[in-house]
This record gives C-alpha cells, structure tokens and sequence, in this order.
C-alpha cells in the first residue's frame, strides 16, 4: 500500500503524559499537513511542511505541540502534558505541490486517535 | 461566522435517491474546492476536486461550485448503501491553508 500511513492507530494515555505520533507521506509528496479532528466536526489544520521545513502553525497548536519532519519524508507530533482536551483524532495528509499556483490535493492516512484519561 | 458552513445533518435517503450536499463560504479568496468521504473510524478519502464554477462529473458524482453565491455542492447519483458516510467539504486558499466544513453525515437505506 503506497497510501498514508499513520503510527499508532490508537493511543490511551493519563493526564500529563507525554506522546508522540508518526506520519509516514506517499513518498514522493514534498507537503505534509498535520490536522486535528474531534466528534461531529470536520479536521482543523494543525500545522504543514514543505519537505523538512515548518512553513506554518495554527493558533490550535499550542506550545506542548511540536511537529518535526527531520529529513522532509516521515514526520512526527508530540504532545507534551496531555490533557483531556486533547483526546482528538490525529490526522496526516500528504500532498505534491508542484507550483505556487497549482492546487494542493491532499490525501489523508487513517489517523490516529488519541485518548487522554 | 465560520470559513466554511455546512449541514451536519443527518440526511437519510432511500437506495436510489439522488443525493444533495451542500456547502457556504464567505471568503471570495477560495481557490480550489473538494469534496472528502470520511467512514467512520477512517481518514478523510478525497473524492473530487474543482477550480471554476461550473459542474463536474466523475462517475455518479457531480461537483457544482457557483463562486458568485460562494456556493458549492455535491450531487450523489443512484446512490448506494456504501455510499453511507460523512462528507466534507474543503477549501483552499492560494498555496497553503485548507478549511473544512463540519461534514454531513448519510446514510443510505437499502
């Protein structure tokens, strides 16, 4: 499968704990985009790469969130000092942009859902 | 008031109905627009994308966008009970961030 993969599926943690999530893009896609997603609503943008650079950060993320993408291919997300209001749906998309004016489709992984307890 | 408004439903249609999903903007700066099927438990699949107002078609789908009335929708043809899902729609600003609507939850009855 050459799709999105996302690691793991699903998390249980305690308050204040910390985790980490991995996202691993279709490989020759040059953007990643990290999004979150709670019950009944649609994903809201976390923060994207273009290969291994940061170019853009939500007011969401706050700073116990931090995303690396070391070598511009797989991609992490820490969460630091869990709260409750993190458990969430943690979804990756990748996408190849080739130009300043071409579109951006992005395609998503299956997520990984995170419980904080 | 939201980028991106849409219907959460739920819309529950007989197998065989055609479908109407729809979706408001109020941001004229919207470029690309598309239309993602979520299942439950399951990342967003991307269904169909579209640039200028118009319809385009793809099989039993048909994306509509009328950027006068910052307006989109997606008409599901014949539909079928695996067509029971959340649909999102999506929106993009030039080169970077994408909103999405709430999604509209269907099912399908057979």
């Amino acid at each position: 499968d050459t799709g999105v993969s996302q690691d793991p599926r699903h998390k249980i943690t305690k308050r204040g704990q910390n985790v980490t999530f991995r996202c691993d893009p279709i490989s020759e896609h040059n953007r990643l985009y990290w999004y979150r997603q709670t019950l009944g609503q649609g994903p809201e943008f976390l923060t994207y790469f273009q290969n291994e650079a940061q170019l853009e950060k939500s007011r969401l993320l706050s700073d116990r969130f931090s995303a690396e993408r070391p070598k511009g291919s797989f991609s992490t997300l820490e969460i630091q000092r869990t709260e409750q209001g993190d458990s969430a749906m943690y979804l990756c998309a990748s996408s190849l942009k080739r130009g300043a004016f071409s579109t951006d489709t992005q395609y998503f992984g299956p997520g990984t859902r995170l419980t904080v307890l | 008031q939201k980028e991106v408004e849409q219907d959460p439903g739920p819309l529950s249609v007989p197998e065989g109905a055609i479908v109407s999903l729809n979706c408001t903007y109020s941001n004229s700066a919207f470029q690309y627009f598309m239309w993602y099927r979520q299942y439950s438990r399951k990342g967003p699949e991307l269904l169909m994308y579209t640039y200028s107002s118009g319809n385009k078609e793809d099989g039993r789908f048909t994306a509509q966008v009328d950027k006068s009335s910052k307006y989109i929708s997606l008409f599901i043809r014949d539909s079928q009970p695996s067509d029971s899902a959340t649909y999102l729609c999506a929106m993009e600003l030039a080169g970077n961030q994408f909103y999405f609507g709430t999604g509209t939850s269907l099912t399908v009855i057979p």
